[in-house]
């Protein structure tokens, strides 16, 4: 049984350039939720995907932008990219929106933006 | 709004020693969760344990045992007989049961096994 799967797990871009990236939830999950770690940082709440809408956001500017699939997957874009969004970028995947200690994460993806 | 305060930025610890890492926490939410995670160097976040705000008992799971104490809004984590497999970042963190279902994070204490 897969676990949490993120690509790609390390993305180098430049300042104004877009970056999408890419997560499967954990099999049975279908609620999907985007983290982003600065480093020496704990993770920081960005948005989370069910039934294919954006149910709540953290405070991200529009720049972040995400989808959610049918089979449950999800995106995440962000545009015109700033030093500032380097970081470790994080999915977690649980069983519905509603309150379970079943979160469970994937590797990450580690963009750096120059 | 939640907050989670962690005071350890990093501690050391000799192999099969205890060790407790350290978790306050404010909320104005009547019922909510805690949890710590477990991050590697690889970077993946590995939950271990969780405590309900109503539990009566507090949590346990093999090594790992979570001192929950309502009053003092702390959630401690001890890990007995530490291997070097813990030196790791240990990151607290809590969700309310209304509102915001997201889960929000401490800064992590680095833990270091020395053998």
């Amino acid at each position: 049984d897969a676990g949490v799967t993120q690509s790609p797990t390390h993305l180098i871009k430049t300042r104004g350039q877009q970056v999408t990236l890419r997560c499967s939830p954990k099999s049975g999950h279908d609620t999907v939720s985007w983290y982003q770690q600065a480093l020496g940082q704990g993770p920081q709440f960005i948005f989370q995907y069910y039934e294919e809408e954006e149910r709540q956001r953290g405070n991200f500017p529009d720049r972040f932008s995400g989808h959610q699939f049918p089979n449950y997957s999800s995106e995440l874009n962000v545009n015109a990219l700033l030093l500032g969004d380097s970081a470790l970028y994080l999915c977690a995947s649980s069983p519905g929106p509603i309150v379970s200690y079943e979160q469970y994460f994937g590797p990450g993806t580690r963009l750096t933006v120059t | 709004a939640q907050k989670i305060t962690q005071t350890q930025p990093g501690m050391f610890v000799q192999e099969k020693e205890a060790v407790t890492l350290d978790c306050t926490y404010d909320t104005s939410d009547p019922s909510y969760g805690l949890f710590w995670y477990k991050q590697p160097s690889s970077g993946e976040m590995i939950f271990l344990i969780y405590q309900g705000s109503y539990d009566q008992q507090n949590a346990t799971e093999g090594r790992y045992s979570l001192n929950f104490q309502k009053a003092r809004k702390s959630a401690n984590l001890v890990i007995s007989a530490s291997q070097l497999g813990d030196s790791a970042m240990y990151f607290c963190a809590m969700r309310g049961f209304q509102g915001a279902q997201k889960l929000v994070f401490g800064q992590g204490t680095r833990l270091t096994i020395n053998p």
